[in-house]
């Protein structure tokens, strides 16, 4: 099955950008999504991009696809305080039900 | 609003008891989740139902049952045979449009003594 990795931990200074890695493994995989945890909550999709795009940009945040490598990125721009939270990568194959979550990425933001 | 909502938000149980989690989503959707949450792993599939009447087992089914007799509504009992029950749990619903994104509940955070 797909495995989809992240790194666990980026601490950013605050108006920086910060960009979140991602790599994963089934070239099949059709969607791919960002989503957003803050503590004690659930997940909030953020955004995702489909498998024949190779960016999207939504307001300050940029998320970049290499097919050929299988990795994505999400870049966050002018990042603030209430970034601070857990993001997940994650990925679905067409027709399937089940996506295939990152282990998540703890950005930390500091002043 | 449309949305998921999980009940309750703290639950704490004696060890030995079974204790059932609630997930209602009122967005329609066909397919619902639930996953479990520890610190440092992720997201992990317990059980996941496509329609109503119909669910099948994630990556860590044992000790807990799932039940859907209704399409809006997927309650998770964690039973006594599992083993370390105190986590995170995560429900989680799709519709099967262009984006299968999923939207999630907030979630419960489950306490055995």
């Amino acid at each position: 099955g797909e495995d989809v990795e992240q790194s666990l931990f980026l601490s950013v200074r605050e108006g920086d950008s910060s960009v979140i890695n991602c790599t994963y493994t089934d070239s099949s995989s059709t969607y791919l999504y960002w989503y957003k945890q803050e503590p004690g909550a659930g997940l909030q999709l953020l955004t995702y991009i489909f498998s024949n795009m190779d960016m999207k940009q939504d307001q300050r945040l940029t998320v970049l696809l290499n097919k050929k490598d299988k990795h994505l990125s999400l870049r966050i721009a002018d990042t603030q305080t209430g970034d601070s939270a857990i993001y997940f990568c994650a990925g679905i194959s067409g027709g399937s039900y089940i996506p295939t979550f990152g282990r998540g990425t703890s950005l930390i933001v500091h002043p | 609003d449309g949305g998921i909502t999980q009940s309750p938000k703290y639950l704490f149980r004696k060890e030995g008891q079974n204790v059932t989690l609630s997930c209602e989503q009122n967005l329609n959707h066909d397919a619902m989740y639930w996953y479990r949450q520890d610190p440092g792993q992720g997201l992990r599939l317990i059980y996941y139902s496509q329609i109503v009447n119909d669910f099948q087992k994630g990556d860590i089914a044992e000790g807990y049952s799932v039940s859907r007799e209704k399409k809006e509504s997927f309650p998770l009992t964690v039973t006594s045979a599992q083993k370390n029950p105190t986590a995170f749990y995560l429900c989680a619903s799709r519709l099967a449009d262009s984006s299968n994104e999923q939207f999630f509940g907030p979630g419960t955070r489950l306490t055995v003594l």
